[in-house]
């Protein structure tokens, strides 16, 4: 059974800090990883999809990392903003459906000014 | 683009009561999927529609059904609802067809359900 950790559970950080979000899945044969933001009492925003060949993806100052071996991925966001506040959730689907998303309980991240 | 739209954003219903969600997939996209989220949890998956029927179905009672309309879009359905049916209700659309790889998955903005 595919289970999905994400630590920490809060964050709170100064405005211009690096900072590094963990993600962990039990079950290494998946399809690919995907990384969302989520503001309070909204949806979900794509922000990076790994697939299983690849090792990590870059978009703006996001860079999100997959070691399918050790079940790990990282979430890596450069020089923070306020404007990054919010909780942000990795997903990874079942090998054996063809869309069913297991997510983490995702990290609450606060950028302080 | 659009994007993915649900409708209505919010809704306030008694216990025993029956309600319908909405959701329009992403222009192009042929399968939606329905998450349940409550509140500091992630996303817990309800069931998935491809070519107007249930591909797949989380661990949800009966009381939740729902439907795919030849356009792709979709409606969530709640029967007899409970307290701890309030939550938030999320879409999400993606084009897999039958294939059984996956692709990036796209969400609406939720609808949030409040039963009193």
């Amino acid at each position: 059974k595919q289970e999905v950790t994400q630590i920490p559970a809060a964050l709170s950080v100064p405005e211009g800090e690096n900072l590094v979000l963990n993600c962990s899945f039990t079950d290494s044969a998946i399809y690919n990883l995907q990384w969302f933001r989520q503001d309070p009492g909204k949806g979900l925003t794509s922000l990076l999809l790994i697939q299983s060949s690849q090792r990590e993806q870059t978009s703006g100052r996001l860079n999100a990392s997959l070691d399918k071996s050790s079940g790990r991925s990282t979430l890596y966001i450069a020089a923070s903003q306020p404007g990054d506040s919010a909780t942000y959730l990795c997903a990874v689907p079942r090998m054996d459906s063809s869309y069913k998303l297991i997510f983490g309980s995702g990290t609450r991240l606060l950028v302080r000014p | 683009d659009a994007g993915v739209t649900q409708s209505p954003t919010h809704l306030i219903k008694t216990r025993g009561q029956q309600v319908t969600l909405r959701c329009s997939p992403k222009s192009g996209h042929d399968t939606v999927s329905w998450y349940q989220q409550a509140l500091g949890q992630g996303p817990q998956f309800i069931f998935q529609y491809y070519e107007e029927e249930e591909r797949q179905r989380g661990n949800f009672p009966d009381r939740f059904s729902g439907h795919q309309f030849p356009n792709y879009s979709s409606e969530l359905n709640v029967n007899a609802l409970l307290l701890g049916d309030s939550a938030l209700y999320l879409c999400a659309s993606s084009l897999v067809g039958a294939r059984r790889s996956n692709t990036e998955a796209f969400f609406g903005q939720g609808t949030r359900l409040t039963v009193v």
